[in-house]
């Protein structure tokens, strides 16, 4: 079983629709990331996480340290957001924030 | 400020041969980590430098290795390449501290087909 789980694995939408994709881990962690990657392999990190909620334009990310569980929301979702979303964790038993483990990545179509 | 930069962008090798990828960070970045991505196992932790040393290794052969310069820029080296090398390799730098956890800045990669 895969430390970081990632649910769904592949979701489509239409543009203006609200986008919940979420993340488990079964581990001690220190802090959570969510990040993008666009088509052509450049990641973007859109938050970092600890405990409560982010938000940042339209995007909401949110953790619950107790239930392990983690995430990113999209409000008013537009074709640019089409892209892979990673969930990536550092592990509290690492001593370095660096060594992300990643979930297996969310690809998202937002059509017209 | 610059962003994360890799040089080179795309590289073809042949099995067998060796390969030296580069990662310059932003500026003022003192730890450089590097992931290995592909499509069957995804994106992998691979190693993490700080102020010259490696801090962190990931599951890798000892085929790949690294070094961080007194500047912060990273190479990274494979030698006797094969063909499940072939890959997307990131480098990714952040601002670090033994106490606090930071956000990750990645470059674009560089893409290795290994035929």
């Amino acid at each position: 079983k895969n430390e970081v789980e990632q649910s769904p694995q592949n979701l489509t939408a239409q543009e203006g629709e609200f986008i919940t994709i979420n993340c488990s881990y079964s581990v001690g962690i220190s802090a959570l990331h969510w990040l993008q990657q666009h088509p052509g392999g450049g990641i973007v990190s859109l938050f970092m996480l600890s405990s409560g909620k982010k938000k940042h334009g339209r995007l909401i990310a949110t953790i619950n340290i107790q239930e392990k569980h983690s995430s990113l929301h999209i409000t008013a979702s537009h074709p640019r957001d089409s892209a892979v979303y990673i969930c990536a964790v550092s592990l509290t038993n690492t001593g370095t924030a660096s060594k992300l483990t990643f979930g297996t990545g969310t690809r998202l179509q937002v059509t017209l | 400020k610059a962003g994360v930069t890799q040089t080179p962008r795309y590289l073809i090798k042949t099995r067998g041969q060796q390969v030296t990828l580069s990662c310059s960070p932003i500026s003022g970045h003192r730890s450089v980590s590097w992931y290995q991505q592909t499509p069957g196992q995804g994106l992998q932790f691979l190693f993490e430098y700080f102020s010259e040393t490696q801090r962190n290794k990931g599951n890798f052969p000892g085929r790949f290795s690294g070094r961080q310069f007194s500047n912060s820029r990273s190479e990274m080296n494979v030698s006797t390449l094969e063909l499940g090398d072939s890959a997307l390799y990131l480098c990714a730098s952040s601002l670090w501290s033994p106490s606090s956890y930071n956000e990750q800045f990645f470059g674009p990669g560089t893409r290795l087909t290994v035929l």
